[in-house]
């Protein structure tokens, strides 16, 4: 079945350094791609996403391209705040029984220190 | 303000009662789904909504009962059945239907603690 796998956390860094989180997928067919935030004691905000091959999905300063030949859609920012330090979701739309659903990664946790 | 609330935000129950964890959206969205959240496993469908009246299981539907009466409530009750029911549960929605680039939005979730 189709699946989605991250980088294992925590990902420890200082202010304003480069962040990549990696993200991988397995899929048939070409779904919607997605990065989710969760801040601590909150629920999942959508964060960006890329509906096919080389689209870039960006927002409040992080970015992520659909890379359908290495199956990809890794997590960048150019430099980190402390505000940053949440947890990170990829995620993909599976079509199933009729319906699209998400199917996440496990997660990957950001700590950003001053 | 739209949104989705979940009550309540913490909750504890003993071993061998059913418990009803709220869902309520005013976005105004078809569908409705509630996730399992454990450490270091993401999230995992437990059970979803496509219309008023109709749900399916999801992954781990077991020890979990949904009703979706009304268009925006979609209560999660879990019950003595399911194992290990201590987890964060999160519902979420979206206006659903066969778009696979649709946002799903979440709630702030329920804590459940089983004593």
């Amino acid at each position: 079945g189709n699946s989605v796998t991250q980088m294992e956390g925590p990902v420890t860094l200082s202010e304003e350094a480069f962040l990549t989180i990696n993200c991988t997928y397995t899929a048939t067919g070409y779904p919607s791609l997605f990065w989710y935030v969760q801040y601590p004691g909150e629920g999942l905000q959508l964060l960006l996403k890329a509906t096919k091959a080389d689209d870039k999905g960006s927002n409040k300063g992080f970015e992520a391209t659909y890379r359908k030949e290495t199956t990809s859609f890794h997590l960048e920012k150019g430099s980190v705040q402390v505000s940053d330090s949440a947890v990170y979701f990829c995620a993909l739309s599976d079509w199933m029984d009729s319906s699209y659903k998400l199917i996440f990664g496990s997660g990957t946790r950001l700590l950003v220190r001053p | 303000d739209g949104g989705i609330t979940q009550s309540p935000k913490y909750l504890f129950r003993k071993e061998g009662q059913n418990v009803t964890l709220s869902c309520e959206q005013n976005l105004n969205h078809d569908a409705m789904y509630w996730y399992r959240q454990d450490p270091g496993q993401g999230l995992r469908l437990i059970y979803y909504s496509q219309i008023v009246n109709d749900f399916q299981k999801g992954d781990i539907a077991e020890g979990y009962s949904v009703s979706r009466e009304k268009k925006e409530s979609f209560p999660l009750t879990v019950t003595s059945a399911q194992k290990n029911p201590t987890a964060f549960y999160l519902c979420a929605s979206s206006i659903g239907g066969a778009r696979g680039d649709n946002e799903q939005f979440f709630g702030p979730g329920t804590r459940l603690t089983v004593l």
